[in-house]
């Protein structure tokens, strides 16, 4: 069964700084999908980004970019210039084809003026 | 941009009362899902459904729980015999077909209290 880790229950950055939330993952697939889901308050998930295994090239969506180690399972988040709308719950998810989403427990990120 | 809707956004019951948490999602998707997070927990996966059918379960879908799409708009849930334990926040997601590419969607979220 495929697992999710993200280790750092818990980061804050300061509003315009750099900030990135690490994700590993344990699978035996090689054709998978993986996730960053974002939860503000509010508890909506929004999807942040996603990153195809086969592909090498990191995924990017404006100031949100991910580096995507597949040999070594590793799958962070990146968020440039952080935003005080930045604040929520961020959790790594990964998906094989077909299947549901497995999620990890999620990080609190708060982003300080 | 089309969206997945769930009603209500918060649903107080009584211990053993049933309950059924509804959603509509995006109109050409094929695939649907609930998700379930207890508050302050990550978000487990229930129950996929496809074609009139479960495709798939999790343990935490026991007998008391069920889908059904009664419509051509609607999906739900419907949990016959509610426990504490199931106080929880209910996504309901859905998704175009089985390609790699088909991302699923979220709706807002049901959240259940069981008194």
């Amino acid at each position: 069964a495929q697992t999710v880790t993200q280790s750092q229950p818990e980061m804050s950055v300061q509003e315009a700084e750099t900030v990135t939330l690490s994700c590993t993952y344990d699978t035996s697939e090689s054709n998978y999908y993986l996730f960053w889901y974002k939860q503000p308050p509010s508890r909506q998930m929004i999807l942040v980004i996603r990153q195809e295994a086969y592909k090498q090239q990191n995924a990017t969506e404006n100031r949100f970019s991910v580096n995507f180690q597949k040999a070594a399972k590793s799958f962070s988040l990146k968020i440039s210039d952080s935003q005080l709308g930045d604040t929520a719950m961020y959790f790594c998810a990964f998906m094989k084809q077909a299947e549901k989403l497995v999620f990890g427990k999620g990080m609190k990120l708060t982003v300080n003026p | 941009e089309p969206e997945v809707t769930q009603t209500p956004s918060h649903q107080v019951t009584q211990m053993g009362q049933e309950v059924i948490l509804r959603c509509v999602p995006i109109s050409n998707h094929l695939y649907f899902y609930w998700y379930r997070q207890i508050l302050g927990q990550k978000v487990e996966f229930l129950v996929s459904f496809y074609n009139n059918e479960i495709s798939e379960k999790s343990e935490i879908f026991d007998d008391q729980f069920s889908v059904e799409r009664p419509d051509g708009s609607n999906f739900t849930l419907k949990i016959r015999s509610t426990k504490l334990e199931d106080s929880a926040m209910y996504f309901c997601a859905s998704r175009l077909g089985l390609l790699l590419t088909d991302t699923q969607y979220f709706g807002p979220g049901t959240r259940l209290t069981v008194l």
